[in-house]
């Protein structure tokens, strides 16, 4: 069974620039998180998709958004690109059946702003 | 609001050495809790999770951790560490459904001394 896949692997982008970036879900997961992990800040959630709709947010701007397709896929794009936005964005996966609920990570992807 | 402390940023043990991580947790109601692993540019792999029953719960890779509701704790144990353990290990805390996201700590650094 495929797990979490992401892409791209790294992405390198200039400030002020917008970035993209895409999950697809281990198969039968209809939820998706999104994750950064920045140097000396740790892993913090971002956002939660399920079924379709943004379910909720972490303690992020708005120009961090994203959505979910019909096959529960998701990309998450991050607007008007900022220094301290380079970080691993790990996207993860779960069944979505409620509580409790096992998430099951991605690769990640490196964005780095220049 | 849910947190999560792993007290020790970096240990040291020697190849086949026994291994213990500490996790302390706070949160208001009943606790998910999960030990994750990461290698260097990798994404996140689970090694446990305890949602009820049995506090003492078996993962993958012959890791095990025990939940102490009396202590706030879930420390990740293995009796005999392996060079290829090194890694990063993080202890989270999910309120389930997805509502928050998991909640990290801040991990702990693995190194294994030969």
């Amino acid at each position: 069974e495929a797990g979490v896949t992401q892409s791209p692997t790294h992405l390198i982008k200039t400030r002020g620039q917008q970035a993209t970036l895409r999950c697809s879900p281990i198969s039968g997961h209809t939820s998706v998180y999104w994750y950064q992990q920045a140097l000396g800040l740790g892993l913090q959630f971002l956002l939660w998709y399920d079924e379709g709709e943004e379910r909720n947010r972490g303690n992020f701007p708005p120009r961090f958004s994203g959505r979910q397709f019909p096959n529960y896929s998701s990309e998450l794009n991050v607007n008007a690109l900022e220094l301290e936005d380079s970080a691993l964005y790990l996207c993860a996966s779960s069944l979505g059946t409620g509580v409790p609920d096992t998430q099951y990570f991605g690769p990640g992807t490196r964005l780095t702003v220049l | 609001a849910q947190s999560v402390t792993q007290p020790d940023i970096h240990i040291t043990v020697s190849e086949g050495a026994s291994l213990e991580l500490r996790c302390n947790y706070s949160y208001g109601a009943t606790p998910y809790l999960f030990w994750y692993v990461q290698s260097p540019g990798q994404g996140l792999q689970l090694l446990l999770k305890y949602f009820s029953g049995d506090t003492l719960v078996q993962g993958i890779k012959g890791f095990e951790a025990e939940f102490k509701r009396s202590q706030s704790s879930f420390n990740l144990r293995k009796p005999s560490v392996h060079w290829s353990d090194a890694a990063e290990y993080f202890c989270a805390v999910g309120a389930g459904g997805g509502a928050d996201g998991l909640t990290f700590g801040k991990g702990t650094h693995l190194i294994i001394q030969p």
